[in-house]
């Protein structure tokens, strides 16, 4: 099965407006860190947010957040007041902390590719 | 401060031919891992390394060698390329311990192997 999920190949955004890029996740651990990271076409990896499984408040940096339910586990990111700088992959990623200690491997999902308009 | 570096950027290389893809990192960080990024897919873990002499195998360590004789530097050698090693390479480097440790990403080697 699948670790990460994201059902979005593709999104499409008008600027200035918000998009929801929806992530789920599969684990059986208790400790475990969620990632969202960017990837424009010339192919670095940007870091965007991240969400502990502890924490009790939903991530935010900026224009990003991150809409955490840890019930339904989903990690969905959600961009406020798009910008055409956006247009870009973006991947959800789980780090799974087995034994309590941070190992730092990540499992990512497909990605979602996200297209603003202007 | 470099962060983490990756050369080459680009090579193409021919079916049975080895190479090692070179990866340092300047922010004294333990924990080292290669990816690859195939079309459509997202990064799977090659190989990582939680410090100096120790490294593991990742997701898909297939056809792939690496050592860890400095805490600065992870190469990864391929041995013997295959066609299905064609994809772009990232080295990623973060602290071992703790809640926040961010994955540091270079810039990538896109490889092909004919």
């Amino acid at each position: 099965a699948q670790k990460i999920t994201q059902t979005q190949p593709g999104m499409f955004v008008q600027e200035k407006e918000a998009v929801t890029l929806d992530c789920t996740y599969d684990t059986s651990d208790q400790s475990y860190g969620l990632f969202w990271y960017k990837q424009p076409s010339s192919g670095e990896m940007i870091f965007l947010i991240y969400q502990g499984s502890y924490d009790e408040q939903n991530a935010t940096e900026g224009r990003y957040s991150l809409n955490f339910q840890k019930a339904r586990k989903s990690a969905n990111l959600v961009i406020s007041a798009s910008q055409l700088g956006d247009s870009a992959m973006y991947f959800c990623a789980m780090r799974e902390d087995a034994g309590g200690t941070s190992y730092g491997k990540l499992t990512f999902g497909q990605g979602t590719i996200l297209t603003v308009h202007p | 401060n470099a962060g983490v570096t990756q050369t080459p950027k680009f090579q193409v290389l021919k079916t049975g031919q080895s190479m090692t893809l070179q990866c340092a990192q300047d922010m004294n960080h333990e924990y080292m891992s290669w990816y690859r990024q195939d079309p459509g897919m997202g990064l799977r873990l090659i190989h990582y390394s939680v410090g100096a002499g120790i490294t593991d195998q990742g997701e898909v360590p297939n056809g792939y060698n690496v050592s860890r004789s400095t805490t600065e530097d992870f190469p990864l050698r391929l041995l013997s390329a295959a066609p299905s090693q064609t994809s772009v390479y990232f080295c990623a480097s973060s602290y071992f311990q703790g809640a926040y440790n961010e994955q540091f990403f270079g810039p990538g080697t896109r490889l092909t192997v004919l």
